[in-house]
């Protein structure tokens, strides 16, 4: 069965500093991962995607298959940054499963 | 249209009634999904339709629930004699087709409230 743990509920990180939310998966095949963005108010929507391997408005998440991981990494937050983000997998099509996902708080 | 569109936005109920949910996704698009978002539970899969074939119905929590899309487009998902429990965002949200390399795109939800 596929899982994504998502085991931060809430980070609070101040302007300008590093931020890492954490993802890790458990999936016997070879997954497609994927971070989700909902800003308040907003429409949940992709933020990247590890096969593109890009940078989403400075945004960084590298696939660690050894550590079932799919972290997201950011070297300076910004207020604008504050959001809910999802980690989600991908079953080769079918559906997205997603992590219980991280509020992400910027504070000035 | 330009996205995924939901109706309603925001339906209050009373416990026992009946409810129904639509979604147009967007055109041309032959994946559809229904998700539920809860306080503190997170997203939850639902429902998923793929073109003519019979659709994954796995995710859905009672038979209470059921979901259905006409003519490969627009879909309703039903919930009958609803419950508490039932009070969620509902998201839909489509796809051009599946597999790897897919984006998938969400409507802005319907908000469930059962009094």
């Amino acid at each position: 069965a596929q899982r994504v743990t998502q085991p931060e509920k809430l980070l609070s990180v101040f302007k300008g500093a590093p931020v890492e939310l954490k993802c890790n998966y458990s999936y016997s095949g070879s997954p497609e991962l994927f971070w989700y963005v909902q800003y308040s108010r907003q429409r949940l929507q992709l933020l990247l995607r590890h096969i593109s391997r890009e940078s989403i408005k400075g945004f960084t998440a590298d696939l660690n298959k050894g550590e079932t991981s799919f972290h997201l990494k950011k070297p300076f937050a910004q207020e604008e940054d504050s959001a809910m983000y999802y980690c989600a997998l991908n079953n080769a099509g079918n559906m997205l499963t997603f992590g219980g996902g991280t509020r992400l708080m910027v504070k000035p | 249209g330009a996205g995924v569109s939901q109706s309603p936005s925001n339906k209050v109920t009373e416990k026992g009634k009946d409810v129904e949910l639509r979604c147009d996704p967007i055109s041309g698009h032959t994946a559809l999904y229904w998700y539920r978002q809860s306080l503190g539970q997170g997203l939850e899969f639902l429902i998923y339709f793929q073109g003519n074939s019979a659709p994954d119905k796995s995710g859905l929590p009672s038979d209470r629930f059921s979901a259905e899309r006409t003519g490969g487009s627009v879909s309703t998902l039903t919930i009958q004699r609803t419950q508490q429990e039932d009070s969620a965002v509902y998201l839909c949200a489509s796809s051009l087709a599946t597999g790897l390399g897919n984006t998938i795109y969400f409507g802005e939800g319907s908000w469930l409230t059962v009094v």
